[in-house]
């Protein structure tokens, strides 16, 4: 079974600009939760779909948004973006949210420059 | 406001040794407490879990325990090996919540032959 692919693994924008990071889950899984790891605040919950509705959500600012489709993959999105938004953005996936059964993918490294 | 905290952010052990790594949390509404390992380049990979109602989860060579009065657990590796040289995050899911952990800022352990 694959496991957990995040596209683009690296990107490099700067302030102001968008960002769009794509997550494909494994083959099955409908919860798809997004993360932000950052040397100072550890792993931050930014939210978490479930076929195609946001479950829940973490305390991040509006200009992160996300959403998933109808296969469940899913795309999170920053806006307006700033030098504190570097980070490794880390998606994982699980059946039904269950946290023994999540898996997560590689990361995306976003530098804002 | 952290309310899961490793406080050892780094720790270094000898192979065949224990390991012993801790974690404490604030909020008493945790109902579940995981620890996920995490290798450079990749994303974390759960290890171990337990619920808020068992003091004690045993899996191979990691134990996982918990102390709900002092708001402690700790995971024990026995014997250690330089395989298990990673970043080690202890995460705790908020009671009734789904998709959602707080995770601490991870200890990252060094395993010496």
């Amino acid at each position: 079974k694959a496991g957990v692919t995040q596209t683009p693994r690296y990107l490099i924008k700067t302030r102001g600009q968008q960002v769009t990071l794509s997550c494909s889950p494994i083959s099955g899984h409908r919860s798809v939760s997004w993360y932000q790891q950052t040397p100072g605040q550890g792993l931050q919950f930014l939210f978490e779909y479930f076929s195609e509705t946001q479950r829940n959500k973490g305390n991040f600012p509006g200009r992160f948004s996300g959403r998933q489709f109808s296969n469940s993959r899913s795309e999170m999105n920053v806006s307006t973006l700033e030098l504190g938004d570097s980070a490794l953005y880390l998606c994982a996936s699980s059946p039904d949210g269950s946290y023994n059964e999540q898996f997560f993918g590689p990361g995306t490294r976003l530098t804002v420059l | 406001d952290q309310q899961v905290k490793q406080n050892s952010p780094s720790l270094s052990v000898q192979e065949g040794r224990i390991s012993i790594l801790n974690c404490d949390y604030t909020n008493s509404m945790f109902d579940y407490f995981l620890w996920y390992k995490k290798y450079p380049a990749e994303g974390p990979t759960f290890l171990i879990s337990i619920s808020s109602i068992k003091d004690k989860n045993e899996d191979g060579r990691f134990t996982v325990f918990l102390n709900k009065s002092a708001k402690h657990l700790s995971l024990h590796i026995v014997p250690s090996q330089p395989g298990d040289s990673a970043v080690y995050f202890c995460a705790a899911r908020p009671g009734g919540s789904q998709g959602n952990l707080i995770f601490g800022k991870g200890t990252k352990l060094s395993v010496k032959p």
